[in-house]
């Protein structure tokens, strides 16, 4: 165990409803991020929070909408999908942000929209 | 842009016997790190090793070991006396000292044959 948690495991939505991921990290860090990871392509970074302000918005549709209300509990709130969001999700916290702080990461949420 | 390349997709190696996955890296920075992180059927990533640009001498952990060629630009993982559990997707990551983020490798996905 890595000491970031992220629920749900699994999820499948439709293009017209509205979900939430959730990430819970007990490490103490200041800063968590989301990414994407698609089959056959690297890893995209989506957010990066830094005690809780958002520091970097990559380009990310509106679609997807982050929330941060406290350094230890990390939001991705998601409506209006399209079938090409499919993905595994995945959350991640370092102690600060830094191309050379060590990421712990969570298990993911695989989410399928129909 | 920097740019992370592993050029084997998968790769195999028989329990017990030694293995190299490539990465190779495009930056015009002299001051970064890279790191390899191992992601098994669990999903849940973990580092695996930390290589720090500076340092001219190879990080090891245990069994993992780089050989870092920074004029190369290169940053190959050798896992020796390979086990069952070492079987997973490894990817290789950069991150710049002043960037908020690390860039991610496609993976390679590395079966071990019992």
């Amino acid at each position: 165990e890595t000491g970031v948690t992220q629920t749900p495991r699994h999820l499948v939505m439709g293009m017209t409803n509205k979900k939430s991921l959730k990430c819970e990290q007990h490490l103490g860090h200041n800063a968590m991020y989301w990414y994407k990871q698609s089959a056959k392509k690297p890893l995209e970074l989506m957010f990066v929070y830094s005690l809780e302000e958002r520091v970097e918005n990559n380009s990310v549709p509106s679609r997807f909408s982050p929330e941060c209300p406290n350094s230890s509990h990390l939001f991705l709130h998601l409506h209006t999908l399209q079938p090409e969001d499919s993905a595994l999700y995945l959350c991640a916290s370092s102690f600060k942000t830094g191309g050379g702080e060590k990421l712990f990461f969570g298990s993911g949420t695989q989410l399928s929209v129909l | 842009a920097q740019t992370v390349t592993q050029s084997q997709p998968e790769m195999s190696v028989q329990e017990a016997e030694t293995v190299t996955l490539s990465c190779t890296y495009d930056t015009s920075e002299s001051d970064y790190y890279l790191f390899w992180y191992k992601q098994p059927p669990s999903r849940q990533m973990i580092l695996v090793i930390r290589q720090e640009a500076y340092k001219q001498q190879n990080a090891t952990e245990n069994r993992f070991s780089v050989n870092f060629q920074k004029a190369a630009k290169s940053f190959s993982l050798k896992i020796s006396d390979s086990q069952l559990g070492d079987a997973a997707m490894y990817f290789c990551a950069y991150g710049k000292t002043s960037y908020d983020k690390v860039i991610f490798g496609p993976g390679t996905s590395l079966s071990v044959i019992p």
